[in-house]
């Protein structure tokens, strides 16, 4: 999975927690993204990151902050989980070279708030 | 709003015989168009991409069809083998900057023996 580990796999968590999920590249890739998966939608971009400490907002962006002190890490936060955001959480990277933008994706992490 | 409309929601296929995915978009500054393949418990991983200049794009049995005009692409699957039930997703993106793609609802498809 080109160097991409998502942590943790698998998450339960009560409404009104924080939760943080980490993604980890060893690829060097400038870019990396999260993107959430639901039935009916396919995926959608919550936030992305073109550098260390660079982040932008995605289509879904709300209730989500992300944080890359690291061009190795990009750090997804739910400030206070709610039932709609549970989902299964993708983190991607990509690297603009002469093949072109391939985005790479992980494992995924499946986030149930309870 | 669903930038990029992707048909049918599912599908059931024969071995052997062709798999055809549609998609739509609607932004015309689109100018990067990937399909995914996505197995259970797995992430999206690219199958194959074309970009607007070429109407067509052949790899092995994966064939991508593009119509500019109608803004308009499709996956076809030749040959057809159980080994490729999965779910595919279409997506649109720029190349300009980073890859934020925007993508389809997904298809699943079944390849029947």
């Amino acid at each position: 999975d080109a160097g991409i580990t998502q942590s943790p796999r698998h998450k339960v968590t009560e409404t009104g927690t924080p939760v943080t999920l980490r993604c980890h590249q060893t690829e060097n890739h400038r870019y990396m993204y999260w993107y959430r998966q639901d039935p009916g939608h396919g995926l959608r971009l919550i936030h992305y990151s073109y550098g260390v400490k660079d982040t932008d907002k995605g289509e879904v962006s709300d209730g989500y902050s992300v944080s890359r002190s690291k061009t190795e890490d990009f750090l997804l936060t739910l400030e206070s989980a709610t039932s709609s955001q549970t989902s299964v959480y993708f983190c991607a990277i990509s690297e603009r070279d002469s093949r072109g933008i391939e985005a790479f994706f992980g494992q995924g992490t499946r986030l149930t708030v309870v | 709003q669903q930038q990029v409309k992707q048909s049918p929601q599912s599908l059931i296929v024969q071995k052997g015989g062709i798999s055809i995915i549609n998609c739509a978009y609607e932004n015309t500054a689109f100018d990067y168009f990937p399909w995914y393949q996505q197995f259970p418990g797995k992430g999206p991983a690219l199958l194959i991409a074309i970009r607007p200049d070429v109407s067509e794009k052949k790899e092995g049995r994966f064939t991508i069809s593009f119509n500019k005009s109608a803004k308009q692409f499709s996956l076809h699957i030749m040959d057809s083998q159980p080994g490729d039930s999965a779910t595919y997703f279409c997506a649109a993106g720029y190349t300009g900057t980073a890859s934020k793609l925007t993508f389809g609802t997904g298809t699943r498809l079944q390849v029947t023996l």
